[in-house]
């Protein structure tokens, strides 16, 4: 299976810009998707293909890479954004999933 | 708007069996390819499988084939989990998810728990 890699937290100042990084074990072409989940509720489509921002998804939001090394980028991040962060690939079956990274705000 | 609703979870005995349920609105069921994932307690997102728009293909996770069965009734708008032979490992939160043409999931329902234990 194809296995992601992303860290596990980070946490950041309201107002900065940050990247969240999701490495994969075998190139996925662009077939790289993000997902925002906060507490208690079920995941959210944020990125589709890498760089395409979902239907609704504020512009705050953008994805970037191909191949192996994929990147979501918050710029500027807002409080509302303390969440985890999952990146998924589809181009390899079965379909797999990062371990999710955890944003916090300071 | 899109709603998806799933039901059928709860504590269920190791061996035994489970099935799960997703009502769909707000959109043509029959016109969509529809997927299960599962999330552990652990956070852990796992894809279980996905089946064809008109319910005549299925594709599944391998290590799950042999004991989960989707399928989907489109004249109810309805989407279905068969898990048997439970085991403690698969205590998690289920989603039922809509998937896109490039196989991600731009939908998701609430989530139903399933907790196997004796």
């Amino acid at each position: 299976d194809t296995v992601l890699t992303q860290s596990p937290a980070l946490a950041v100042s309201p107002g900065e810009r940050v990247s969240i990084s999701c490495r994969a074990s075998e190139g996925v072409n662009s077939y790289m998707h993000w997902y925002q989940q906060k507490p208690g509720q079920q995941p959210k489509l944020l990125i589709y293909k890498a760089s395409n921002l979902a239907s609704g998804v504020p512009a705050r939001f953008s994805g970037s890479g191909s191949g192996t090394d994929f990147t979501l980028t918050i710029d500027p991040v807002e409080a509302d954004d303390t969440a985890t962060y999952f990146c998924q690939q589809s181009w390899n079956d079965p379909r797999t999933f990062g371990g999710g990274t955890k944003l916090e705000l300071k | 708007e899109v709603q998806l609703v799933e039901s059928g979870g709860g504590l269920v005995q190791p061996g035994a069996s489970l099935k799960l349920s997703c009502v769909a609105s707000g959109f043509t069921f029959s016109d969509y390819w529809m997927s299960w994932v599962r999330q552990t307690p652990g956070k852990t997102m796992e894809w279980i499988g996905d089946i064809k728009y008109d319910g005549s293909y299925t594709n599944y996770a391998p290590s799950l084939k042999n004991r989960f069965t989707i399928s989907r009734d489109n004249a109810k708008s309805t989407l279905y989990l068969q898990m048997s032979n439970v085991r403690s490992e698969d205590t998690a939160t289920y989603y039922c998810t809509r998937e896109r043409t490039t196989r991600y999931f731009d939908y998701w329902g609430q989530g139903v728990m399933v907790t196997v234990s004796s």
